[in-house]
C-alpha cells in the first residue's frame, strides 16, 4: 500500500513566520502535489512536481514555494505566513494513476 | 469557470437508500477519479475511470465520455458512507481539476 505521510496533522503559526509543511511518499512516485482545501472552494492545486528539482505552479501559487530535493519528499513553504493561508493542506502523489493523499495538515495562522 | 461540476452539493439519505452523485466536466480527459473524504481530512481514491463502469462492493461508478458525465452510485447506503465525495479529472493536457464535493449524510 502506498503511504503518503504529512509531518503534522495540526499546526498553529503566527503571521509573518516562515512555515514548512513536509510530505513523504514511500512508493517511488514521480509526481507529487500540494493542495489546499477550503469550504465551498474544494481542492485547489498550489504546486506540483513531476521529478526531483522540478516544479510547476498550480492554480494558486502566490505566497507559496516548494522544494523537491529528493524523490520521496515534497515540501511546501509559506515564506511569510498570512491569515488568509489558514486552511487544510493536502499532499498527494501518483505514478500516473490514482492520486494517493496524505491525511492533511490543518494549518492555522494567527 | 469550473471545469468540473458536481451535484448535488449536499445530500441527506435514509439508511438503505440508493444514492447517486453526478459529475460533469468540460475538458478533454484521460481519466476521471472519484475520491472520498471522511471528517478529519483523509482522502481515499475510490475509482479511476476512463470508460464504462466499475464496481467495488456497494459502490458503482460510470462514465459517459461523449456526454462528459460520470455518476457515483451507492447501493444500500449506510451511515458509514457519510463523507464528502469528490470528482476529479486528469485532462489530456495533464492538469488535474476537482469538483467542490458532495457532502453525504446517511441517517440511521
Amino acid at each position: 500500500d502506498v503511504k503518503v505521510t504529512q509531518s503534522s496533522r495540526y499546526l498553529v503559526k503566527r503571521t509573518g513566520e516562515k512555515v514548512f509543511l513536509e510530505c513523504v511518499q514511500d512508493m517511488d512516485h514521480e509526481n507529487m502535489f500540494w493542495y489546499r482545501q477550503d469550504p465551498g472552494l474544494g481542492l485547489r492545486l498550489i504546486y506540483f512536481s513531476y521529478d526531483v528539482k522540478m516544479k510547476e505552479k498550480g492554480d494558486i501559487p502566490e505566497g507559496y514555494s516548494v522544494s523537491r530535493e529528493k524523490k520521496e519528499r515534497f515540501s511546501l513553504i509559506l515564506e511569510s505566513a498570512s491569515t488568509n493561508q489558514t486552511s487544510m493542506y493536502l499532499c498527494a502523489s501518483t505514478l500516473g494513476g490514482p492520486q494517493h493523499f496524505g491525511d492533511g495538515t490543518r494549518l492555522s495562522i494567527l | 469557470k469550473n471545469e468540473v461540476e458536481q451535484s448535488p452539493q449536499n445530500l441527506t439519505a435514509q439508511e438503505g437508500e440508493f444514492i447517486t452523485i453526478n459529475c460533469s466536466y468540460s475538458v478533454g480527459i484521460s481519466a476521471l477519479h472519484w475520491l472520498q473524504q471522511h471528517p478529519g481530512g483523509g482522502i481515499v481514491s475510490l475509482f479511476m475511470l476512463s470508460s464504462g463502469k466499475k464496481k467495488h462492493g456497494r459502490l458503482i461508478a460510470t462514465i459517459n465520455i461523449q456526454e462528459k458525465h460520470s455518476s457515483l452510485h451507492i447501493t444500500a447506503s449506510h451511515p458509514r458512507d457519510s463523507a464528502v465525495y469528490i470528482c476529479a479529472v486528469r485532462s489530456t493536457g495533464n492538469q488535474f481539476y476537482f469538483g467542490t464535493g458532495t457532502s453525504l449524510t446517511v441517517i440511521p
